[in-house]
């Protein structure tokens, strides 16, 4: 079975830019999660999805952020207009309601760096 | 309040030694499960090792085995004869509930040497 994917693996943008990050989970996976790293600092919850809808958007840092999941399938994360301080490694990461046991299946990872 | 907490942010071992890595948690809920992540050089985070708060045994995975101290509060990774290719960043994270569509909150990682 494919991982989960993210698109694209880095992205170096000007202050002000827009860029959009996907992430397509493992097919079947209802739940997905979008997570931050920013440098030497924990990785912090940024939103989850079930299926197409948004369960907890509670870590969304503010509204120049905005992700989508239509057709509860892969997810956009856009940032417009970004800054510098939005710089850092965002992971996606799926997960089945069904195995709660087990760690969320990680994606690589996108490292976006504004300049 | 959940809450993560890894005090060390850099440990050595000496290859083919065991090392432990620290990691106490904050919790108001009774029902929650404890995880360990592996972040290799190359960025990817690999799950390691899960223990349920109702787990009566520690959890093992092959060389990785948790801690499991409840009353303390303490979620404890060891990894048994240390390899080199066990450098890497460790995160402890913790996700309330018993549910799989439970957000998961992590530490601050430790980084792990394992010298030859």
């Amino acid at each position: 079975e494919a991982g989960v994917t993210q698109f694209p693996s880095h992205s170096v943008i000007e202050k002000g830019q827009t860029v959009t990050l996907r992430c397509d989970p493992i097919s079947g996976h209802d739940n997905l999660y979008w997570y931050r790293r920013v440098m030497g600092k924990e990785i912090k919850f940024l939103l989850h999805f079930v299926k197409e809808s948004k369960q907890d958007e509670s870590g969304m840092p503010n509204n120049r952020f905005l992700a989508e999941r239509t057709g509860g399938t892969y997810s956009t994360l856009k940032v417009q207009p970004a800054e510098l301080e939005d710089s850092g490694v965002y992971f996606c990461a799926s997960s089945h309601v069904s195995t709660p046991n087990y760690g969320y299946t990680f994606g690589s990872g996108t490292r976006l760096t504004v300049v | 309040a959940q809450k993560i907490t890894q005090t060390q942010p850099g440990m050595f071992v000496q290859e083919k030694e065991a090392v432990t890595l620290d990691c106490t948690y904050d919790t108001s809920d009774p029902s929650y499960g404890l995880f360990w992540y592996k972040q290799p050089s190359s960025g990817e985070m690999i799950f390691l090792i899960y223990q349920g708060s109702y787990d009566q045994q520690n959890a093992t995975e092959g060389r990785y085995s948790l801690n499991f101290q409840k009353a303390r509060k303490s979620a404890n990774l060891v990894i048994s004869a240390s390899q080199l290719g066990d450098s890497a960043m460790y995160f402890c994270a913790m996700r309330e509930g018993q549910g799989g569509g439970f957000k998961t909150i992590f530490g601050a990682g430790t980084r792990l040497f394992v010298k030859a």
